[in-house]
């Protein structure tokens, strides 16, 4: 699976979008981009996946760039409780994968009021 | 109640006890995963399962064993404890098909003195 760059944190004031950054530059053409958050003390929660279409869902939205070497996850208004470690994961998703994830450090998201 | 739930959610237990912990889920998912999380380590793979009586090793097998007699379940068993492995412990399951995303359980915070 390839591997992904994000920065190590990042602030947002209440209400604005949050930006999320990932670079996959090695990613392959099977393969897939998965963000997941994990809240403090919680487990990690899936977010949104996609191949080479941006992607929205009632979480975010996901912009993938043309030649797929990185994309953004996007908070549209971002509140105090999307404060949480932001994971971009690269995959290949496949019937016979097992679908194990490679976690990185993520990016920890601070929204402040 | 659907979903996924992780027993005991904490613990303390001495080093050389034999400890288990458990995971259900409702969904009767194909595949399911336990990973480790600790401190400048992020989450890691410990073990995982295709199916029922179907297991596989992750990146850090050692010191454990797991099961999977029934689908819905998959325990993860410390033979005998040790201080190293005090961590948050996180258990999760997805579908059979490609895409499908894992869901986590809420975790199970053991600590080994």
């Amino acid at each position: 699976d390839a591997k992904t760059t994000q920065p190590p944190s990042m602030d947002c004031a209440e209400g604005r979008a949050a930006n999320l950054p990932c670079n996959h530059s090695t990613i392959s053409g099977n393969e897939y981009v998965y963000w997941y958050r994990q809240i403090h003390s919680q487990g990690p929660q899936y977010i949104i996946h996609g191949l080479k279409n941006n992607e929205t869902n009632e979480m975010a939205s996901l912009i993938i760039t043309e030649d797929r070497k990185s994309s953004t996850l996007i908070l549209p208004h971002a509140t105090l409780r999307d404060t949480a470690v932001y994971y971009c994961i690269v995959r290949v998703a496949s019937s016979s994968n097992t679908g194990k994830l490679i976690f990185g450090q993520g990016t920890t998201l601070q929204v402040k009021p | 109640d659907a979903g996924i739930t992780q027993s005991p959610r904490y613990k303390i237990t001495e080093t050389g006890r034999q400890v288990t912990l458990m995971c259900h889920q409702t969904w009767s998912h194909s595949y399911m995963f336990w990973y480790r999380q600790d401190l400048g380590h992020g989450l890691r793979l410990i073990y995982y399962s295709a199916a029922a009586d179907i297991t596989d090793k992750g990146e850090v097998p050692d010191g454990y064993v797991v099961s999977r007699s029934k689908t819905e379940n998959f325990p993860l068993t410390l033979e005998s404890a040790t201080r190293s492995q005090t961590s948050v412990y996180f258990c999760a399951s997805r579908g059979g098909t490609s895409q499908e995303t894992q869901y986590f359980g809420p975790g199970t915070r053991l600590l080994v003195l």
